[in-house]
């Protein structure tokens, strides 16, 4: 019945590493995204794909790079981890409905806590 | 300048009295969309309640209602009859239509507000 999941929901690694977060969706969203939630909680978006494409990437370093291969899964490849990238990262997925105007829904995963060491 | 901007840090209110939560935001555009997320202590994010633009009416869900005022550009979360589950951090947030040949309008989150609720 998970609406939006993530693997891992810990993560703790050293400095340097390559890392994967898995995300699955069974809501039939067509749009996907990757937060990053720091330490103080400020959640900043960092890429939102559309039916599998890439729309907006949020000047994220190439480091971090999004795949997503059919539209209920998105994964994100973190190359070289540095200490910096210590965060949540939430995987989310919304449907967009267009009225008058828009209307949407937006369901977050239950996040992967990653620590770089 | 800041799209959404969260005046209140932190909100503290008594079990079963409501609260009100700040939200503005900042668009020149007159389509988009406003939300209200709540964080508990467990970390997860919960989708509240969605307020479009073009809607007339204030949206409501259950307990939260939001209460839009589009001239003021406010969307204040308001939360009747405090529980003391309500103890979380929420945050508001605005999605913009598209532009630059996107198909997806950019989304923007606030800092949050931290609410205790008291017994």
């Amino acid at each position: 019945d998970t609406a939006v999941s993530q693997t891992p929901k810990y993560l703790v690694t050293q400095m340097g590493n390559d890392k994967s977060i898995k995300c699955e969706q069974n809501l039939g969203h067509d749009t996907m995204y990757w937060y990053k939630q720091d330490s103080k909680k400020f959640l900043k978006i960092m890429f939102s794909y559309n039916n599998k494409e890439l729309i907006i990437n949020e000047t994220v370093p190439n480091r971090f790079s999004p795949k997503s291969p059919d539209k209920a899964h998105l994964n994100l490849h973190i190359n070289s981890l540095e200490l910096g990238d210590s965060a949540v990262y939430f995987c989310a997925s919304s449907q967009v409905f267009r009225g008058r105007g828009p209307q949407e829904t937006q369901y977050f995963g239950p996040g992967t806590r990653l620590l770089v060491l | 300048a800041q799209k959404i901007t969260q005046t209140q840090p932190g909100m503290f209110v008594q079990e079963k009295e409501a609260v009100t939560l700040d939200c503005t935001y900042d668009t020149s555009d007159q389509s988009y969309g406003l939300f209200w997320y709540k964080q508990p202590s467990s970390g997860e994010m919960i989708f509240l309640i969605y307020q479009g633009s073009y809607d007339e009416q204030n949206a409501t869900e259950g307990r939260y209602s939001l209460n839009f005022q589009k001239a003021r550009k406010s969307a204040n979360l308001v939360i009747s009859a405090s529980q003391l589950g309500d103890s979380a951090m929420y945050f508001c947030a605005m999605r913009e239509p598209p532009g630059g040949g996107s198909t997806l309008g950019r989304l923007y989150f606030g800092r949050g507000t931290q609410l205790t609720v008291w017994p």
